[in-house]
């Protein structure tokens, strides 16, 4: 059984408009949880980084929230564009051994 | 920039090939990983090395092999390839210091085994 869930698996939204995705995980004990966006042929690349201590965090359109009591991260996109499309992988790196947990993914389409 | 590059973006192979996928980093990395990407599944790791000629096998590593006898550079064998072993397949490298550094990623290689 995967250890982190993301919901929804895709998900097609207009542009401009705003959408959230989530990421639960069972990975204990925890040290810190990743957001990484992956375009279609492309590596995941990181968007940002959520440590235990750390609720919410902004990277100009995204922001991330994290629940570290209720295991819960999302991704909030405001203003979506075109080049939003792309699969967004969420990470949780393990404490004891730093091993990163990966999400399936949730696959966003941004249509005009 | 770091740059992690993957030596194909598409590969086409027969049953029971040899196939070798290599992987490059230009930022000294200690740490390189090969993980196989399928829908639904997410990325699962396959070998990870943090050191020159050192291994370490990941979740799914039966059917492959892997080699490090530079540090910038990560290959992944696959001694005889299967039908499930389509796959996408990326690298990763990242620094020292734990896995919770950010890993930068290769832009994949698409492996179909006909």
């Amino acid at each position: 059984k995967n250890q982190v869930e993301q919901s929804p698996q895709s998900l097609i939204i207009l542009e401009g408009k705003n959408c959230t995705l989530q990421c639960n995980y069972t990975v204990s004990p925890f040290s810190n949880l990743r957001w990484y966006k992956q375009d279609t042929g492309r590596g995941p690349v990181s968007l940002t980084i959520m440590t235990f201590s750390e609720n919410t965090k902004s990277n100009g359109r995204y922001t991330a929230t994290l629940d570290a009591d209720t295991k819960q991260s999302s991704l909030h996109i405001t203003a979506s564009q075109l080049s939003d499309s792309a699969s967004y992988i969420c990470v949780v790196i393990m404490y004891n051994n730093n091993d990163m947990r990966f999400g399936a993914g949730t696959r966003l389409t941004v249509k005009p | 920039d770091v740059k992690v590059t993957q030596s194909s973006r598409y590969l086409v192979k027969r049953t029971g090939e040899k196939v070798f996928l290599e992987c490059v980093q230009d930022m000294d990395h200690e740490n390189m990983f090969w993980y196989r990407q399928d829908p639904g599944l997410g990325l699962r790791l396959i070998y990870f090395s943090y050191d020159v000629k050192m291994k370490e096998k990941g979740d799914i590593p039966e059917g492959y092999s892997v080699s490090r006898e530079k540090k910038e550079r990560f290959s992944l064998i696959l001694e005889s390839a299967s039908t499930n072993q389509t796959s996408m397949y990326l690298c990763a490298s990242s620094q020292g210091g734990g896995w919770g550094t950010e890993a930068f990623f290769g832009q994949g290689t698409r492996l179909t085994v006909v």
